[in-house]
């Protein structure tokens, strides 16, 4: 079944890049059909949707205009994983962030998510 | 703020049948399917109910989704102990290139 492993640094600090990855086992990052997601949980913002990237005959990325000057996200198809950057972190980037597929085939749905990484920006 | 509004808070005792209300907009839910994923403390969210009214596989038929307009409601029937957990209702939003949108969230306490 298909599975996703997050892994990353749990505290960064202020004005620093935050960077996880999210590795893909039982699907491929090169799907014509699915979506590659971060998303973050806080007490503050509740679920907010960062971003995507995808493969539709080439590489695409879309990004949520609340973090889009900051943010990157990667596909690497050598590991079967993709990857989030987050630049210029400030506390308020503080949250637990979730890699998810949205498995596409008209579905609409985020299906697999990963298991959430807690990211503390603090000196 | 949550783009999607959900009531904070519901409750309901063993064997009863309680709902969750999610409510939405023209470029959300008016437009396009709804998702509910059910929350346990410490895990990431669960996908309970896609496509407004489908369950994925494993989902037991006491979990139920409907769709109305600008609105969706998840109800579970037979309510159990273990349904106490946060409950999310989730949409696409066609807003500028697209995003997904979730509600703020309603907390289950089984009584």
């Amino acid at each position: 079944q298909v599975q996703l492993q997050q892994s990353g640094p749990g505290l960064v600090k202020p004005s620093q890049t935050l960077s996880l990855t999210c590795v893909i086992s039982g699907d491929s990052v090169s799907s014509n059909s699915a979506t590659w997601n971060w998303i973050r949980q806080s007490p503050s913002r509740g679920l907010e949707w960062l971003g995507r990237t995808y493969y539709r005959s080439k590489w695409d990325s879309h990004y949520a205009g609340s973090v889009r000057s900051r943010i990157t996200i990667t596909p690497d198809t050598s590991k079967n994983q993709f990857s989030l950057q987050l630049n210029s972190v400030t506390p308020e980037d503080t949250a637990v962030y979730y890699c998810a597929r949205d498995d596409g085939r008209g579905l609409v749905r985020l299906d697999i998510w990963g298991q959430g990484t807690m990211v503390t920006v603090s000196s | 703020q949550s783009v999607l509004t959900q009531p904070p808070s519901a409750s309901g005792t063993p064997g009863q049948r309680v709902t969750i209300s999610c409510s939405g907009s023209n470029s959300n839910i008016g437009i396009n399917t709804v998702n509910w994923y059910q929350q346990l403390p410490g895990t990431a969210p669960k996908l309970l109910i896609y496509r407004n009214n489908q369950r994925p596989s494993g989902v037991p038929d006491r979990f139920s989704g409907s769709k109305s307009g600008t609105s969706a409601s998840l109800a579970i029937s037979g309510l159990q102990s273990d349904d106490e957990a946060d409950y999310y209702c989730a949409a696409w939003d066609d807003s500028l290139n697209g995003l997904w949108v979730f509600g703020g969230g309603t907390k289950l306490t089984v009584l």
